[in-house]
Protein backbone atom coordinates (compact mmCIF):
# COMPACT_ATOMS: atom_id res chain seq x y z
CA UNK A 1 0.00 0.00 0.00
CA UNK A 2 1.11 3.84 -0.14
CA UNK A 3 3.17 4.86 2.30
CA UNK A 4 2.82 8.19 4.12
CA UNK A 5 5.62 9.72 6.38
CA UNK A 6 5.59 12.93 8.09
CA UNK A 7 8.19 15.23 9.70
CA UNK A 8 9.51 15.42 12.15
CA UNK A 9 7.66 13.55 14.89
CA UNK A 10 7.73 16.14 17.23
CA UNK A 11 8.34 19.97 17.07
CA UNK A 12 7.88 22.35 20.29
CA UNK A 13 7.97 26.02 19.60
CA UNK A 14 7.83 29.44 21.62
CA UNK A 15 4.26 31.27 21.03
CA UNK A 16 4.80 33.42 18.00
CA UNK A 17 7.58 31.51 15.96
CA UNK A 18 6.55 30.02 12.80
CA UNK A 19 6.97 26.23 11.60
CA UNK A 20 6.97 23.90 8.56
CA UNK A 21 5.37 20.48 8.82
CA UNK A 22 6.55 18.39 5.97
CA UNK A 23 4.69 14.80 4.34
CA UNK A 24 5.82 12.44 2.18
CA UNK A 25 4.04 10.09 0.20
CA UNK A 26 5.03 6.99 -2.09
CA UNK A 27 2.68 6.97 -4.94
CA UNK A 28 0.48 9.24 -7.01
CA UNK A 29 -2.67 10.22 -4.82
CA UNK A 30 -6.04 11.86 -5.51
CA UNK A 31 -6.80 13.75 -2.55
CA UNK A 32 -4.52 14.86 0.03
CA UNK A 33 -5.49 16.56 3.72
CA UNK A 34 -4.44 17.94 6.25
CA UNK A 35 -5.92 17.30 9.94
CA UNK A 36 -5.14 18.86 13.68
CA UNK A 37 -6.05 16.83 16.09
CA UNK A 38 -6.95 18.59 19.51
CA UNK A 39 -5.83 17.67 22.63
CA UNK A 40 -9.63 16.83 22.93
CA UNK A 41 -9.17 14.23 20.24
CA UNK A 42 -11.05 16.31 17.72
CA UNK A 43 -10.03 15.69 14.20
CA UNK A 44 -10.03 19.20 12.47
CA UNK A 45 -9.82 19.73 8.61
CA UNK A 46 -7.40 22.48 7.69
CA UNK A 47 -6.80 21.72 3.98
CA UNK A 48 -8.46 19.50 1.25
CA UNK A 49 -4.77 19.88 -1.10
CA UNK A 50 -3.94 17.20 -3.44
CA UNK A 51 -2.25 20.03 -5.75
CA UNK A 52 -0.92 23.49 -5.42
CA UNK A 53 -0.89 26.49 -2.83
CA UNK A 54 -3.99 27.21 -0.22
CA UNK A 55 -4.32 29.94 2.52
CA UNK A 56 -6.03 30.32 5.40
CA UNK A 57 -5.30 32.48 8.20
CA UNK A 58 -2.11 31.98 9.53
CA UNK A 59 -2.03 28.44 7.78
CA UNK A 60 -1.07 27.82 4.38
CA UNK A 61 -0.06 24.50 2.70
CA UNK A 62 1.74 23.50 -0.49
CA UNK A 63 1.34 20.24 -2.40
CA UNK A 64 3.75 19.54 -5.37
CA UNK A 65 2.14 15.52 -6.85
CA UNK A 66 4.78 14.75 -9.29
CA UNK A 67 7.63 15.47 -6.66
CA UNK A 68 5.25 13.21 -3.73
CA UNK A 69 5.41 15.75 -0.77
CA UNK A 70 3.15 18.23 0.84
CA UNK A 71 4.13 21.17 3.46
CA UNK A 72 2.24 23.03 6.04
CA UNK A 73 3.05 26.18 7.35
CA UNK A 74 2.01 27.86 10.78
CA UNK A 75 2.58 31.02 11.32
CA UNK A 76 2.69 33.28 14.57
CA UNK A 77 2.07 29.94 16.19
CA UNK A 78 -0.37 30.43 19.44
CA UNK A 79 -1.01 28.03 22.08
CA UNK A 80 -4.54 26.96 20.69
CA UNK A 81 -2.22 25.58 17.50
CA UNK A 82 -1.22 23.02 19.86
CA UNK A 83 -1.83 18.82 18.88
CA UNK A 84 -1.29 17.02 16.09
CA UNK A 85 -0.97 17.48 12.79
CA UNK A 86 -2.06 14.50 10.09
CA UNK A 87 -1.38 13.92 6.69
CA UNK A 88 -3.59 12.06 4.95
CA UNK A 89 -3.96 10.75 1.22
CA UNK A 90 -6.01 9.13 -1.11
CA UNK A 91 -4.36 6.60 -3.25
CA UNK A 92 -4.94 7.47 -7.20
CA UNK A 93 -5.28 3.74 -8.26
CA UNK A 94 -6.94 2.40 -4.73
CA UNK A 95 -10.77 3.43 -3.43
CA UNK A 96 -11.32 6.35 -1.65
CA UNK A 97 -9.91 5.49 1.93
CA UNK A 98 -7.74 8.10 3.26
CA UNK A 99 -3.96 6.41 4.88
CA UNK A 100 -2.68 8.55 6.94
CA UNK A 101 0.66 9.35 8.50
CA UNK A 102 2.12 9.20 12.20
CA UNK A 103 1.61 12.74 12.52
CA UNK A 104 3.80 15.64 14.12
CA UNK A 105 3.45 16.36 17.76
CA UNK A 106 3.11 20.62 18.67
CA UNK A 107 3.58 22.06 21.48
CA UNK A 108 3.71 25.88 21.74
CA UNK A 109 4.88 27.38 24.81
CA UNK A 110 4.02 30.59 26.00
CA UNK B 1 -18.62 21.68 13.25
CA UNK B 2 -18.08 19.29 10.55
CA UNK B 3 -21.52 18.71 10.43
CA UNK B 4 -20.99 14.75 10.73
CA UNK B 5 -22.46 13.75 14.49
CA UNK B 6 -21.57 10.59 16.66
CA UNK B 7 -22.58 8.94 19.32
CA UNK B 8 -22.34 8.18 22.10
CA UNK B 9 -19.22 10.10 22.83
CA UNK B 10 -18.34 7.96 25.05
CA UNK B 11 -18.36 4.30 26.18
CA UNK B 12 -17.11 1.82 28.42
CA UNK B 13 -17.97 -2.02 28.44
CA UNK B 14 -16.56 -4.98 29.51
CA UNK B 15 -14.89 -7.97 27.32
CA UNK B 16 -16.99 -10.06 25.39
CA UNK B 17 -20.02 -7.31 25.04
CA UNK B 18 -21.23 -6.11 21.92
CA UNK B 19 -21.75 -2.42 21.57
CA UNK B 20 -22.89 -0.72 18.24
CA UNK B 21 -21.43 3.39 17.61
CA UNK B 22 -23.73 5.25 15.65
CA UNK B 23 -22.86 7.69 12.75
CA UNK B 24 -24.77 10.62 10.65
CA UNK B 25 -23.25 12.19 7.91
CA UNK B 26 -23.20 15.76 6.82
CA UNK B 27 -26.63 16.58 4.62
CA UNK B 28 -26.19 15.26 1.28
CA UNK B 29 -23.20 13.00 1.87
CA UNK B 30 -23.24 9.50 0.50
CA UNK B 31 -20.16 7.89 1.35
CA UNK B 32 -19.38 6.96 5.44
CA UNK B 33 -16.33 6.01 6.13
CA UNK B 34 -14.83 4.33 9.61
CA UNK B 35 -11.70 4.66 11.05
CA UNK B 36 -10.17 3.35 14.20
CA UNK B 37 -7.39 5.46 16.36
CA UNK B 38 -5.73 3.23 18.65
CA UNK B 39 -2.37 3.93 20.19
CA UNK B 40 -0.15 0.79 18.64
CA UNK B 41 -1.73 0.98 15.46
CA UNK B 42 -2.68 5.24 14.73
CA UNK B 43 -5.47 5.90 12.62
CA UNK B 44 -6.96 3.17 9.83
CA UNK B 45 -9.35 2.97 7.61
CA UNK B 46 -12.07 0.51 8.17
CA UNK B 47 -14.57 0.67 5.79
CA UNK B 48 -16.66 2.48 3.84
CA UNK B 49 -20.11 2.52 2.39
CA UNK B 50 -21.81 4.60 -0.46
CA UNK B 51 -25.19 5.40 -0.54
CA UNK B 52 -26.09 1.97 1.55
CA UNK B 53 -23.95 -0.31 -0.43
CA UNK B 54 -20.56 -1.80 1.54
CA UNK B 55 -17.78 0.18 -1.73
CA UNK B 56 -14.20 -0.79 0.51
CA UNK B 57 -13.14 -2.91 3.33
CA UNK B 58 -9.84 -2.06 5.07
CA UNK B 59 -8.22 -3.80 8.19
CA UNK B 60 -11.73 -4.62 9.50
CA UNK B 61 -11.82 -7.26 11.95
CA UNK B 62 -14.67 -10.16 11.71
CA UNK B 63 -16.14 -9.33 14.85
CA UNK B 64 -16.98 -6.10 13.63
CA UNK B 65 -19.54 -5.10 11.12
CA UNK B 66 -20.99 -1.76 9.48
CA UNK B 67 -24.13 -0.72 7.55
CA UNK B 68 -25.71 1.88 6.09
CA UNK B 69 -29.43 3.00 6.25
CA UNK B 70 -31.83 4.20 3.92
CA UNK B 71 -31.79 7.99 5.10
CA UNK B 72 -28.01 7.21 5.01
CA UNK B 73 -26.49 7.25 8.82
CA UNK B 74 -24.56 4.59 9.61
CA UNK B 75 -23.93 1.82 12.39
CA UNK B 76 -20.36 0.50 13.20
CA UNK B 77 -21.07 -2.96 15.37
CA UNK B 78 -18.27 -4.18 17.59
CA UNK B 79 -19.05 -7.86 18.83
CA UNK B 80 -17.09 -10.15 21.36
CA UNK B 81 -15.13 -6.78 22.47
CA UNK B 82 -11.33 -7.49 23.71
CA UNK B 83 -9.21 -4.89 25.46
CA UNK B 84 -7.55 -4.58 22.38
CA UNK B 85 -10.56 -2.80 20.59
CA UNK B 86 -10.69 -0.01 22.85
CA UNK B 87 -9.83 2.99 21.06
CA UNK B 88 -11.16 6.28 19.21
CA UNK B 89 -13.54 5.68 16.52
CA UNK B 90 -14.37 7.93 13.70
CA UNK B 91 -16.91 8.23 11.09
CA UNK B 92 -16.39 10.34 8.07
CA UNK B 93 -18.36 11.70 5.29
CA UNK B 94 -17.91 13.25 1.89
CA UNK B 95 -20.47 13.93 -1.13
CA UNK B 96 -18.32 11.00 -3.13
CA UNK B 97 -18.95 12.93 -6.48
CA UNK B 98 -17.81 16.20 -7.10
CA UNK B 99 -15.43 16.29 -4.02
CA UNK B 100 -13.81 13.70 -2.38
CA UNK B 101 -12.95 15.86 0.93
CA UNK B 102 -13.16 13.84 4.22
CA UNK B 103 -15.29 15.34 7.11
CA UNK B 104 -14.58 13.51 10.59
CA UNK B 105 -17.34 13.42 13.19
CA UNK B 106 -16.26 13.92 17.08
CA UNK B 107 -15.10 10.20 17.30
CA UNK B 108 -16.45 8.02 19.81
CA UNK B 109 -13.97 6.95 22.75
CA UNK B 110 -14.14 3.08 23.79
CA UNK B 111 -13.24 1.54 26.69
CA UNK B 112 -13.29 -2.04 26.93
CA UNK B 113 -12.85 -3.31 30.69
Amino acid sequence: GIQVEQSPPDLILQEGANSTLRCNFSDSVNNLQWFHQNPWGQLINLFYIPSGTKQNGRLSATTVATERYSLLYISSSQTTDSGVYFCAVDYRFGNEKLTFGTGTRLTIIP
Amino acid sequence: DSGVTQTPKHLITATGQRVTLRCSPRSGDLSVYWYQQSLDQGLQFLIQYYNGEERAKGNILERFSAQQFPDLHSELNLSSLELGDSALYFCASSASTDSYEQYFGPGTRLTVT
